[in-house]
């Protein structure tokens, strides 16, 4: 089991609401970054965080958003929710050279 | 831009029996995972393939490293029910960074008994 924790688990927003998730690293690792995982597909890299600043953008709009705190955790913001956001999102702790380490992720569904 | 495409998608297979999941990948990376997930849950690390030639194995389960092919494989010998899962394979074009993972399709394995 690895030490990277997110929250909340679960959650059900209705469309057009705003949505954060957070995600807490494993002790010793400095870079946080963002999966998104459509259901029946492969995570998609949203993300990454390093040193408290973005380190690398997959392809995604504008409204997905993210902070790192000094601690190294990292927050997830998405905006204007649409029905095509509901997927499970993964957080992964890493360092450079050193493997990513994934957390047990949150369920977001959007009605 | 980095492609990763596995196959096959779905692979329905007996217990006892031996199988093999392909990985190919479209640009030279740095590394190369193997997860396992369960429906509803977290990806799960198998393997971590470094360099040209890698093999490493744990269980019935065995994934090796073509750098020059672009190709990795996970072999399953001998599968029992408790391997039913998906399994992704994950390249990492990092470049002296943090992992930053570009995912396959997935495969869908079913074991029956």
């Amino acid at each position: 089991e690895t030490g990277v924790t997110q929250s909340p688990t679960h959650l059900i927003k209705t469309r057009g609401q705003q949505v954060t998730l957070r995600c807490s690293s494993q002790s010793g690792h400095n870079t946080v970054s963002w999966y998104q995982q459509a259901l029946g597909q492969g995570p998609q890299f949203i993300f990454q965080y390093y040193r408290e600043e973005e380190n690398g953008r997959g392809n995604f709009p504008p409204r997905f958003s993210g902070l790192q705190f000094p601690n190294y955790s990292s927050e997830l913001n998405v905006n204007a929710l649409e029905l095509d956001d509901s997927a499970l999102y993964l957080c992964a702790s890493s360092s450079v050279n050193t493997e990513a380490f994934f957390g047990q992720g949150t369920r977001l569904t959007v009605v | 831009e980095l492609k990763v495409e596995q196959n096959p998608l779905f692979l329905s297979m007996q217990e006892g029996k031996n199988y093999t999941i392909y990985c190919n990948y479209s640009t030279t990376s740095d590394r190369l995972y193997w997860y396992r997930q369960d429906p509803g849950k977290s990806l799960e690390s198998l393997f971590v393939l470094l360099s040209n030639g890698a093999v490493k194995q744990e269980g019935r389960l065995m994934a090796s490293l073509d750098t020059k092919a672009r190709l990795s494989t996970l072999h399953i010998t001998a599968a029992v029910h408790d391997l039913s899962a998906t399994y992704f394979c994950a390249v990492d074009k990092a470049g002296g960074t943090a992992s930053k993972l570009t995912f396959g399709t997935g495969t869908r394995l079913q074991v029956t008994l």
